[in-house]
């Protein structure tokens, strides 16, 4: 298994552009998870999603949406870049069946630069 | 809602010395208790969760927690740091019931000096 995969490793965009950040998963996980990580801040939740056809919003989610139509993808969206936008973001899945066999697993993360 | 406080930003520790890094949280209701590491410029991964029963749980690369109930924390420890153990670790909880999200604390930047 390839585990949660998030492409690409490094972005760097203007303000006002759009992308779409990729993450999958191969462990036919049901919750994924998008967190994004400031220095000094931890992780921030900014959107979740307990199966296809399902997401919530995190802490954060202000500039971001996010879409879930298959159990294996969950990219999240970037619409019009800004510099706060500049952060690490991460991509994590779980398979929640009971509350205790929920254990995160992450991807590498997306290092994106918006100036 | 829950909340994470991890008391020390930074630890500086000297090689096969023992360190404690410290964890708090705050919650109204029950709570499952987690400690994650990242290691530089990767993603991170689970050390070692609290769900039930025995209050002191053991991790992977001999690292152990002790949960507090009275004291509301989850200190992590480890008798003699590697050099391979410097990272970032990352205290978190999640409620028993429902099938709310993790909430992270900002983190302890573990270095570990020959």
């Amino acid at each position: 298994n390839a585990g949660v995969t998030q492409t690409p490793k490094f972005r760097i965009l203007k303000i006002g552009q759009s992308m779409t950040l990729q993450c999958a998963q191969d462990m036919n996980h049901n919750y994924m998870y998008w967190y994004r990580q400031d220095p000094g801040m931890g992780l921030k939740l900014i959107y979740y999603s307990v199966g296809a056809g399902i997401t919530d919003k995190g802490e954060v989610p202000n500039g971001y949406n996010v879409s879930r139509s298959t159990t294996e993808d969950f990219p999240l969206r970037l619409e019009l870049a800004a510099p706060s936008q500049t952060s690490v973001y991460f991509c994590a899945s779980s398979y929640l069946r009971t509350s205790s066999t929920d254990t995160q697993y992450f991807g590498p993360g997306t290092r994106l630069t918006v100036l | 809602a829950q909340s994470v406080t991890q008391l020390d930003s930074q630890v500086p520790v000297f090689e096969e010395a023992p360190v404690e890094l410290r964890c708090n949280y705050s919650s109204s209701v029950s709570v499952y208790l987690f400690w994650y590491v990242q290691y530089p410029n990767q993603g991170l991964q689970l050390l070692l969760k609290y769900l039930s029963g025995s209050t002191l749980v053991k991790g992977i690369n001999g690292f152990e927690a002790e949960f507090n109930k009275s004291q509301t924390s989850f200190h992590l420890r480890k008798p003699s740091v590697h050099i391979s153990d410097t990272a970032e670790y990352f205290c978190a909880v999640r409620t028993i019931s429902g099938n709310t999200p993790l909430v992270f604390g900002k983190g302890t930047r573990l270095s570990v000096i020959a």
